[in-house]
């Protein structure tokens, strides 16, 4: 079974542009989750979408936005990039509701912002 | 309320000794306390988890330590390998949650 799979492996991108970054999860997970991993910060909570619904977001500006295809799969977008945004960008699937199921990471989106 | 503290920072242990990181929480409705492991370039990966029902869970090297009332749960790993070198975070959510509050990560090296 494929695990979950995130493209581009790396993005360099310059302040003021946006990015959208993709995320293709297990077969049959229908739970999108995305984190943003920094050295300082660790990993912070982005949004979950569960269906194509957005059942949770973390304390992130409206800058960071994402959606979830009728296939699971999911991308999010940031817009107006700043330099702080520069992270690894994770995506994590899962059956259902993460309290109760195990969470699967990809590899990650490395994104760098000049 | 939501914050997960995790220590140490970093951790060096010597091939064969055991490893032990602790986390504590604040928020008593957490209910299920995954470790994850997790090496350069890769995401993290689930290496043990723990419901509050038992006080200790043990597969192969690596056990969780529980403790309730002191809101407090450690993963020691047993007779450390060079392959253990990664960095650990532990994380707590609860049933019905979406998303999972991650400890601040240790970076733990293993040397012959």
């Amino acid at each position: 079974k494929a695990g979950v799979t995130q493209t581009p492996r790396y993005l360099i991108k310059t302040r003021g542009q946006q990015v959208t970054l993709s995320c293709s999860p297990i077969s049959g997970h229908r739970s999108v989750s995305w984190y943003q991993q920094t050295p300082g910060q660790g990993l912070q909570f982005l949004f979950e979408y569960f269906s194509e619904t957005q059942r949770n977001k973390g304390n992130f500006p409206g800058r960071f936005s994402g959606r979830q295809f009728s296939n699971s799969r999911s991308e999010m977008n940031v817009s107006t990039l700043e330099l702080g945004d520069s992270a690894l960008y994770l995506c994590a699937s899962s059956l259902g509701l993460v309290g109760s199921e195990k969470l699967f990471f990809g590899s990650g989106t490395q994104l760098s912002v000049l | 309320q939501q914050q997960v503290k995790q220590s140490p920072q970093s951790l060096i242990v010597q091939k064969g000794g055991i490893s032990i990181i602790n986390c504590a929480y604040e928020n008593t409705a957490f209910d299920y306390f995954p470790w994850y492991q997790q090496f350069p370039g890769k995401g993290p990966a689930l290496l043990i988890a723990i419901r509050p029902d038992v006080s200790e869970k043990k597969e192969g090297r690596f056990t969780i330590s529980f403790n309730k009332s002191a809101k407090q749960f450690s993963l020691h790993i047993m007779d450390s390998q060079p392959g253990d070198s990664a960095t650990y975070f532990c994380a707590a959510t609860n049933f019905g949650n979406e998303k999972l509050t991650f400890g601040t990560g240790t970076r733990l090296t293993i040397i012959p």
